[in-house]
């Protein structure tokens, strides 16, 4: 079946940097990518849907500088966390869309797991 | 009120067990997903459905659509099948709304 991968899937970096995850639908193309944040034992939480070729269109309360996503091609969308702190530690998820003709389904990236220390 | 409601937060079985975790929505959808996710993190798209019964395996899902709830059936549970079992439902926009899960734990 489809598949959606990310990379990586876990991250430790410093406080300050700058942290770029990949995600790719590898065997069908993604009308819309979703990027979702999840703090332990809770829900995911939507914080952007993006479409190939436009802006991303942020959740209200997710800053768009801090979290700069990137939507170049129907295969591949990028989530760059910009000077990232410790309170950024979170599992970012991102999920693909396959809407085209009577297709609509929407698979789940296995996630990245950030740690800023 | 949560849009959408699962029941029961927590679930403990015995290996062999069949187990039924149940999905409440408030809003019109257009479809309704299970997701399972394991400790560490990956989430697996179990099941799509917009009506009727699905089956995989030993996963059965079914919906109704008048009633506005979903199920997830797991027959002959196994200690493999101890995970989060997450529903979400898509109204007649791009975003799902996610249940907050139930998490089931299944002991040989």
């Amino acid at each position: 079946g489809a598949v959606v991968s990310q990379h990586p899937s876990w991250v430790i970096c410093k406080s300050g940097t700058s942290v770029k995850i990949e995600c790719r639908s590898l065997d069908f193309q993604a009308t819309t990518m979703f990027w979702y944040r999840q703090f332990p034992k809770q829900s995911l939480m939507l914080m952007a849907t993006s479409n190939e070729g436009s802006k991303a269109t942020y959740e209200q309360g997710v800053e768009k500088d801090k979290f700069l996503i990137n939507h170049a091609s129907l295969t591949l969308s990028t989530l760059t966390v910009t000077s990232a702190h410790p309170e950024d530690s979170s599992f970012y998820i991102c999920s693909a869309r396959d809407f085209q003709g009577s297709t609509d389904t929407q698979y789940f990236g296995p996630g990245t797991r950030l740690t800023v220390l | 009120k949560n849009e959408v409601e699962q029941s029961p937060q927590n679930l403990t079985a015995q290996e062999g067990e069949f187990i039924t975790i149940n999905c409440s929505y408030s809003v019109g959808i257009s479809a309704l997903h299970w997701l399972q996710q394991h400790p560490g993190g990956g989430i697996v798209s179990l099941f799509m459905l917009s009506s009727g019964k699905k089956k995989h395996g030993r996963l059965i899902a079914t919906i109704n659509i008048q009633e506005k709830h979903s199920s997830l059936h797991i027959t002959a549970s196994h200690p493999r099948d101890s995970a989060v079992y997450i529903c979400a439902v898509r109204p007649n926009t791009d975003k799902l709304i996610f249940g907050t899960g139930t998490r089931l734990q299944v002991f040989p």
